[in-house]
């Protein structure tokens, strides 16, 4: 089985530019959620999703970003304008919710965005 | 609030080295408590977990005890190898579900030869 795809793995952009980062869960995964890391913060948690629909975005840090799901194998993040502040790396996972459920969270390998 | 807080790292050991990683953590119910593992360059994987207290966590050779009366999920290894040498994360996730996992700071491991 394929793993949390993420696209691109390496992202390197000027600040004010437009970054879409996409995500493809696991199949039949129903949960959806976006991390920042960083040496300063860690891991955080941005988003996350359920059945495609946001549950809690309360770790957006601020307008700049937002988050889609339009249907169960697609998810992206984007940043606009973007800011050297954003550089980090961004996870994406997934995990399965129904019966027989671990609450494993299966990770994306990242996408390491630098803004410059 | 929920939160999870990790020893410092970096950690440096000898090949067969016994391991210990603290964790301690603040929650309010009963959390489920997991170690995650970070090889260079790649996501996250689930090492080990406990869901109630006194449950104890294995894999791999690693063991962690979840201890409610110390608040406290320390990561152990016996021998530790080479291909060990990653990060390893703390996580919590609060009672009433897995979804918002709230992880420590992670502690770098470096094993030598």
């Amino acid at each position: 089985d394929a793993g949390v795809i993420q696209s691109p793995r390496h992202e390197v952009t000027e600040m004010g530019q437009e970054v879409t980062l996409r995500c493809k869960p696991i199949s039949g995964h129903d949960y959806l959620f976006w991390y920042r890391q960083t040496m300063m913060r860690g891991l955080e948690l941005l988003i996350y999703f359920n059945n495609n629909v946001p549950i809690d975005d309360s770790g957006m840090p601020e307008d700049r970003f937002s988050a889609k799901m339009p249907n169960a194998s697609f998810s992206t993040l984007k940043i606009q304008p973007s800011e050297p502040r954003d550089s980090a790396v961004y996870f994406c996972a997934s995990k399965g919710g129904g019966a027989g459920a671990t609450g494993e969270l299966f990770f994306g390998e990242g996408s390491r965005l630098t803004v410059l | 609030g929920n939160s999870v807080t990790q020893m410092e790292g970096p950690v440096t050991l000898s090949e067969e080295a016994f391991l210990t990683i603290n964790c301690t953590y603040t929650a309010t119910g009963y959390p489920s408590l997991f170690w995650y593992v970070q090889y260079p360059g790649e996501g996250l994987q689930l090492l080990l977990k406990a869901t109630k207290a006194d449950d104890k966590g294995s894999n791999k050779g690693f063991e962690a005890t979840y201890r409610k009366e110390t608040t406290s999920f320390h990561l152990e290894k016996g021998s530790v190898q080479v291909s060990d040498s990653a990060v390893y994360f703390c996580a919590l996730g609060p009672s009433g579900g897995y979804n918002k996992l709230i992880f420590g700071a992670g502690t770098r491991l470096a094993v030598h030869p």
